[in-house]
């Protein structure tokens, strides 16, 4: 089946920095999602892109879509304690009909104050 | 507006006792879905139910059964349990389609 593989599987950085992960896939992805979740919750969208080349921004939180539709990149601005959670990327799977989500690893984040 | 409740929250089981997962949604959506969660791993799709009265194995159904009771609730069971079904589990639903899931907050289970 299609997987998606994300990197870095974990980041440690400073509040303030920035920070880029990406998720790769072997397949062609039409939609791509990019989720977070808290600890101890389930996760939530943060950002859907549809279109290959698209760019979008949900406040300091933009992500890209790959030209090739193989790839998606999140990148998160001026990092705060509240961003600490683990970050998905995912897609449909078997047609957007039944809804099936294919998740990626997932990159755990972890910001000091 | 609760959204997708899950119970129990935490749950320990002996191996090869049974137990049912809960799921219900408020929000008439037509689609629910169980995935589970491992560490390195992602989430993984056990089971979905497209529509009330259908439900179909996802990426790792081995071991475990559903039900779509109605279109509120979609019920996840393990008739033995093994340590390999220790995880946490997530009930996640959509109107339909693969956009805008709603999950739940996670059934913490462990299999000893």
């Amino acid at each position: 089946g299609q997987q998606l593989n994300q990197s870095p599987q974990s980041m440690f950085i400073q509040e303030g920095e920035d920070v880029s992960m990406n998720c790769t896939s072997s397949s062609i992805f039409n939609t791509w999602l990019w989720y977070k979740q808290d600890p101890g919750e389930g996760p939530v969208l943060l950002i859907a892109l549809y279109k290959a080349g698209e760019l979008t921004s949900n406040g300091r939180l933009t992500a890209q879509f790959g030209i090739t539709r193989k790839d998606s990149f999140l990148n998160i601005s001026a990092s705060i304690p509240s961003d600490v959670g683990i970050y998905f990327c995912a897609g449909p799977t078997g047609g957007t009909s039944y809804g099936k989500l294919t998740f990626g690893q997932g990159t755990i984040l972890t910001v000091h104050p | 507006n609760a959204g997708v409740t899950q119970t129990p929250k935490f749950q320990v089981l002996k191996t090869g006792q049974s137990m049912t997962l809960q799921c219900a949604q408020d929000m008439n959506h037509n689609s629910m879905y169980w995935y589970r969660q491992d560490p390195g791993m992602g989430l993984r799709l056990i089971y979905y139910s497209a529509s009330e009265g259908t439900t179909d194995k996802g990426e790792v159904p081995n071991g475990y059964n559903v039900s779509r009771l109605n279109k509120r609730e979609f019920s996840l069971r393990l008739e033995s349990a093994a340590p390999s079904q220790t995880s946490v589990y997530f009930c996640a639903s959509t109107v339909g389609g693969p956009y805008g899931y709603t999950f739940g907050s996670g059934t913490r289970l462990t299999v000893v």
